[in-house]
């Protein structure tokens, strides 16, 4: 099946305690993103990934890193947790070029909470 | 840069009425154009998409239409049903050159509550 995997779905954690979100896919796409979802602001990009080796900042990148060692893996680090960073992130994948209409597939969610 | 403009919800509707959401967008070259859904507790998943002026996107009785004279992609339903509760999103993925590059620009989403 065509999915998208992020762990944990559900997190509290204490400010500055660093912590991995994974995300993984198993669609052989190059495009990988992540995005929060915050109440009133839909969602906004963090961070995306062209292809492995490749990423670059979305629109709210402050306070986190990625990597993109291997096509399908691509994990969202939180070095030092604020309270405001609590929020549910959400890991998508796409075919991008010319073969793609920009369709993203989502995975489930992460529920971070930052005390 | 790329934005879209969702109507202001929540909205709520009782079972079998007729739904409407509206959508506007700014963008540059020719974006496609999507609507994903969030069911409570759940992931977006694709709605519909359309990706070129005048395109009729359609699932689950849900259709919008790509209009670019008015940049618009309204969706609609001509009788909801309770398990239609959701959060609706409308989106844009930048395909400048035509080459689509893989990020979407969401609205900020209209939660749709259906009553029996």
């Amino acid at each position: 099946e065509a999915q998208v995997t992020q762990n944990p779905r559900y997190l509290i954690t204490v400010t500055g305690k660093k912590l991995t979100v994974t995300c993984s896919q198993n669609m052989n796409h190059e495009y990988m993103s992540w995005y929060r979802q915050d109440p009133g602001l839909g969602l906004r990009q963090i961070y995306y990934s062209m292809n492995v080796e490749v990423t670059d900042k979305g629109d709210v990148p402050e306070g986190y890193k990625v990597s993109r060692k291997e096509k399908r893996n691509f994990p969202l680090i939180l070095e030092s947790p604020s309270p405001n960073q609590t929020s549910l992130y959400f890991c998508a994948s796409s075919s991008s070029g010319s073969s793609g209409t920009g369709e993203l597939f989502f995975g489930e969610g992460s529920r971070l909470t930052v005390l | 840069g790329d934005s879209v403009t969702q109507m202001e919800g929540p909205v709520t509707l009782s079972e079998e009425a007729f739904l409407t959401i509206n959508c506007t967008y700014t963008a540059t070259g020719y974006p496609s154009l999507f609507w994903y859904v969030q069911y409570p507790g759940e992931g977006l998943q694709l709605l519909l998409k359309a990706t070129k002026a005048d395109d009729k996107g359609s699932n689950k009785g849900f259709e919008a239409t790509y209009r670019k004279e008015t940049t618009s992609f309204h969706l609609e339903k001509g009788s909801v049903q309770v398990s239609d509760s959701a959060v609706y999103f409308c989106a844009l993925s930048g395909n400048a050159g035509g080459t689509s590059y893989g990020k979407l620009t969401f609205g900020q989403g209209t939660i749709l509550t259906v009553h029996p």
